[in-house]
């Protein structure tokens, strides 16, 4: 069980507003992710964080910023959030890291008017 | 960014037939293969994985079967239930080498028929 829970499930902003989502996990794992998933291409890693203060990019990182101040919560903010920014966001966790399971969150559904 | 690719991008079975879902890796460092089953509205979760060590795994009704040869893998359900209904993504990953995410392929969405 990944014990992650995400916040707002469900969001709607405007074009260039900026846009903080929440995922925190009760499981204390060192490992944590951001993926978008969109029709028709699945899952893409956006960023990634291997402890507190330790984050890096994934695959799709442009107009994401991440930061990790504590074991249990991981941030994932949009600067200025733009209509290809659309998406369902999905946080994950993981014990051991790359190579093993992840387990996901419930995910935070985004529209950008 | 290595690729995975998953087909069919949908599938439709009978109650009690077999569906089974193909994926092909190009990173031959990849050395974790899970499969994730998610329904509408839920994040994926875990089914099954394998690593190449072994070219077959099966839990319960869910059997992958893995060619290292090919760089290929494939889910197998058998007595497939309209429970089963989902899309199923594969996904592959180092096991060495740091925290990166896993890689993903585009889904699929299987329907099964009563």
């Amino acid at each position: 069980d990944a014990g992650i829970t995400q916040s707002p499930r469900h969001k709607v902003t405007e074009t260039g507003t900026p846009v903080t989502l929440r995922c925190h996990q009760t499981e204390n794992h060192r490992y944590m992710y951001w993926y978008r998933q969109d029709p028709g291409h699945g899952l893409r890693l956006i960023h990634y964080s291997y402890g507190v203060k330790d984050t890096d990019k994934g695959e799709v990182s442009d107009g994401y910023s991440v930061s990790r101040s504590k074991t249990e919560d991981f941030l994932l903010t949009l600067e200025s959030a733009t209509s290809s920014q659309t998406s369902v966001y999905f946080c994950a966790n993981s014990p051991h890291g790359q190579g093993h399971t992840q387990y996901f969150g419930p995910g935070t559904r985004l529209t950008v008017l | 960014q290595q690729q995975v690719k998953q087909s069919p991008q949908s599938l439709i079975v009978q109650k009690g037939g077999i569906p089974i879902i193909n994926c092909a890796y190009e990173n031959t460092a990849f050395d974790y293969f899970p499969w994730y089953q998610q329904f509408p509205g839920k994040g994926p979760a875990l089914l099954i994985a394998i690593r190449p060590d072994v070219s077959e795994k099966k839990e319960g009704r869910f059997t992958i079967s893995f060619n290292k040869s090919a760089k290929q893998f494939s889910l197998h359900i058998m007595d497939s239930q309209p429970g089963d209904s989902a899309t199923y993504f594969c996904a592959a990953s180092m096991m060495e080498g740091g925290a990166d995410g896993l890689t993903f392929g585009k889904g699929t969405h299987l329907i099964i028929q009563p």
